[in-house]
């Protein structure tokens, strides 16, 4: 079982480029949740999916981002014209089930640098 | 509203001596409370988990927490530092009620002086 998998670990960007961030579950886990670090704060919810759905996405700023999670392959956060605001550890996390007794499984983050 | 404190963003021990990590949190319900660790251009690791069983939790490592409620504390502590220890500790306080609630403190940087 190889765990949460995000890729690419480090992503550098110009202002205005584009970002995708990818996030495969763990094996059997239909549930992902983004979360962003930024420097000296702790995590912060971003969006909550399940397969081809989004459950919750109360944390994800307004404009120029998104996610999803289709019905096969990684979940996908984007994030359109980037600016240097958005530099920050990007982590996803999954889960089999939602609520706190199934646990959740980190990934090691991409790493996002907006040059 | 709930929120986590841990109360020190650095902590500084000789290898060998003990460790304490402080976390507080703040709650109307009876949280599940975690602590992860996070070695440089790392991922997050669970070190351990209270869900309301035994107040003291054994982690990994040889890390510990005990789960206070008259004093809303989880704090983590571990007899003896390693080098190894070196690292970013995270408090996580999970509300019942599910994902939104994951609530995580901002850190503490532990430094192992050998």
């Amino acid at each position: 079982n190889a765990g949460v998998m995000q890729n690419p670990r480090h992503l550098v960007r110009r202002r205005g480029q584009e970002a995708r961030l990818r996030c495969s579950p763990m094996k059997g886990h239909s549930h992902v949740y983004w979360y962003r670090q930024l420097p000296e704060e702790g995590l912060k919810f971003m969006v909550y999916l399940q397969k081809e759905n989004i459950i919750d996405e109360s944390g994800m700023p307004k404009e120029r981002f998104s996610a999803e999670f289709p019905k096969e392959g990684p979940s996908i956060l984007r994030i359109q014209q980037v600016v240097r605001g958005d530099s920050a550890a990007y982590f996803c996390a999954s889960s089999p089930g939602q609520g706190e007794n199934y646990g959740y499984t980190f990934g090691s983050g991409t790493r996002l640098t907006v040059v | 509203a709930q929120s986590v404190t841990q109360l020190d963003s650095h902590v500084s021990v000789s290898e060998g001596t003990p460790v304490l990590l402080r976390c507080n949190y703040s709650s109307s319900y009876s949280p599940s409370l975690f602590w992860y660790v996070q070695h440089p251009n790392k991922g997050l690791q669970l070190l351990l988990k209270y869900t309301s069983a035994a107040t003291l939790v054994k982690g990994i490592n040889g890390f510990e927490a005990e789960f206070k409620k008259s004093e809303t504390s989880f704090h983590l502590t571990k007899p003896s530092a390693h080098m190894s220890d070196a690292a970013e500790y995270f408090c996580v306080v999970i509300y019942s009620g599910g994902y939104q609630k994951v609530t995580f403190g901002i850190g503490t940087k532990l430094q192992v002086i050998p």
